[in-house]
């Protein structure tokens, strides 16, 4: 049951470029969309996120767009740095018929940003 | 800056025994959970605990797995006799509310099972 989906498992930019990171959801009770950064053998580390009553959130190089619609969010990184480099998680939550807020996990993509 | 700590790191258990996974949630947080991530595969949720109690727990939480917060500042997350499928990257999250609030994670146990 893939509520959340990425369907790219990987990304290369080059430095300086914009890093577009995409993901897709089917339970339209979702409310709340966030991203995380996950280095190899440690914890996801929180990014961004946004409720469902906006369409767009910024901070700093990092924006997320939502678009309820077509149930797709993305991550827009400008400009891309080699820190950046690493495997970026999209999640959703709802608190809905008792539910605890749990996260729902994409599959994640690695991005890779070329020096 | 508040963060989530888990211990151990790694712990490296034999088939059939008992393991115990500590978190220590960030202080006025109320919300928390474990999550795992078998290899190669997405972060999965385990369960959540709210006031004392499971307030949810996915399929994967069945009777070997259970979890308390004995001293009011530690969460642990026990798994009475692993399996060899037990072994993954269990992490401990922790969230401040129930609404619109981001949940903030633990470094992570890396549990394998021999």
């Amino acid at each position: 049951d893939q509520q959340v989906k990425q369907n790219s498992p990987s990304l290369s930019v080059q430095e300086g470029r914009i890093s577009i990171l995409n993901c897709d959801y089917t339970n339209s009770m979702f409310d709340y969309f966030l991203w995380y950064k996950k280095y190899p053998a440690e914890g996801p580390t929180f990014l961004i996120s946004i409720s469902s009553i906006k369409d767009k959130n910024e901070d700093g190089r990092f924006t997320v767009f939502l678009n309820k619609s077509a149930k797709h969010l993305s991550l827009h990184i400008v400009p891309s740095q080699p820190g950046d480099s690493a495997v970026y998680f999209c999640a959703a939550s709802g608190f809905y018929g008792g539910a605890t807020n749990k996260l729902i996990f994409g599959t994640g993509t690695l991005l890779a940003v070329q020096p | 800056e508040p963060e989530v700590t888990q211990t151990p790191s790694h712990q490296v258990t034999q088939m059939g025994q008992e393991v115990i996974l500590r978190c220590v949630p960030i202080s006025n947080h109320l919300y928390f959970y474990w999550y795992r991530q078998i290899l190669g595969q997405k972060v999965e949720f385990l369960v959540s605990f709210y006031n004392n109690e499971i307030s949810e727990k996915s399929e994967i939480f069945d009777d070997q797995f259970s979890v308390e917060r004995p001293d009011g500042s530690n969460f642990t997350l026990k798994i009475r006799s692993t399996k060899l499928e037990d072994s993954a990257m269990y992490f401990c999250a922790s969230m401040e509310g129930i609404m619109n609030t981001e949940a903030f994670f633990g470094q992570g146990t890396r549990l394998t099972v021999v």
